[in-house]
């Protein structure tokens, strides 16, 4: 009965290949985020969609794409993957206009490039 | 360019005693702030929270202390216990409880039996 769920928990993958990373959750919420954990272990926020507008941190290249097909599921789609993109994705969500201390984090995917 | 800084990247303490982890900011405008409590393999989860205009809030055996003039707050866990043991982020909003989260580099916390 999770809340917010990903996969895959685990993804490797050879540089330059495109691959997903799916997120759903069962909350209700209006508003998902993915956020990214890099080797430096700062958390940082890659995007925020709420239905649909989609808010893009600018400092994400756009090899990355947020797809939203519904608003329960925001999904990231990842082109041409780099080396540098090896971190851990976090997906989560909260209700538009809700408190902060009301988003919900999935478990993370560690994305491993070779 | 590190808004929100945790400088202690692991902290490590007895069982019963009192735990401090430490954040550190330097955007004077953040007016929110929250700590959150992470496990291995396992996403973080919210602790506890404070706004910029009070300079304490308690729950339970946490504790969060904000000291604006010195953009310094801190995470009070007394008695630590060994379920403490995790990684714990400061995070800051600049929207209050409805901004977009900044997070620290987090502090592992051990707390030993």
């Amino acid at each position: 009965d999770t809340a917010v769920s990903q996969t895959p928990k685990y993804l490797v993958t050879q540089m330059g290949n495109d691959k997903s990373i799916k997120c759903e959750q069962n909350l209700g919420h209006d508003t998902m985020y993915w956020y990214k954990q890099d080797s430096k272990k700062f958390l940082k926020i890659m995007f925020s969609y709420n239905n649909k507008e989609l808010i893009i941190n600018e400092t994400v290249p756009n090899r990355f794409s947020p797809k939203s097909p519904d608003k329960a599921h925001l999904n990231l789609h990842i082109n041409s993957l780099e080396l540098g993109d090896s971190a851990v994705y976090f997906c989560a969500s909260s209700q538009a206009g809700g408190l902060l201390e009301e988003a919900f984090f999935g478990q993370g995917t560690r994305l491993t490039v070779v | 360019d590190q808004q929100v800084k945790q400088n202690s990247p692991s902290l490590s303490v007895q069982e019963g005693r009192i735990s401090i982890l430490n954040c550190d900011y330097t955007n004077s405008m953040f007016d929110y702030f929250l700590w959150y409590k992470k496990y291995p393999a396992e996403g973080p989860t919210f602790l506890i929270s404070i706004s910029s205009i009070k300079d304490k809030n308690e729950d339970g055996r946490f504790t969060v202390f904000l000291n604006k003039s010195a953009k310094h707050l801190s995470l009070h866990i007394v008695p630590s216990q060994p379920g403490d043991s995790a990684v714990y982020f400061c995070a800051a909003s600049l929207g209050g409880s409805q901004g977009n989260l900044i997070f620290g580099k987090g502090t592992k916390l051990s707390v030993k039996p």
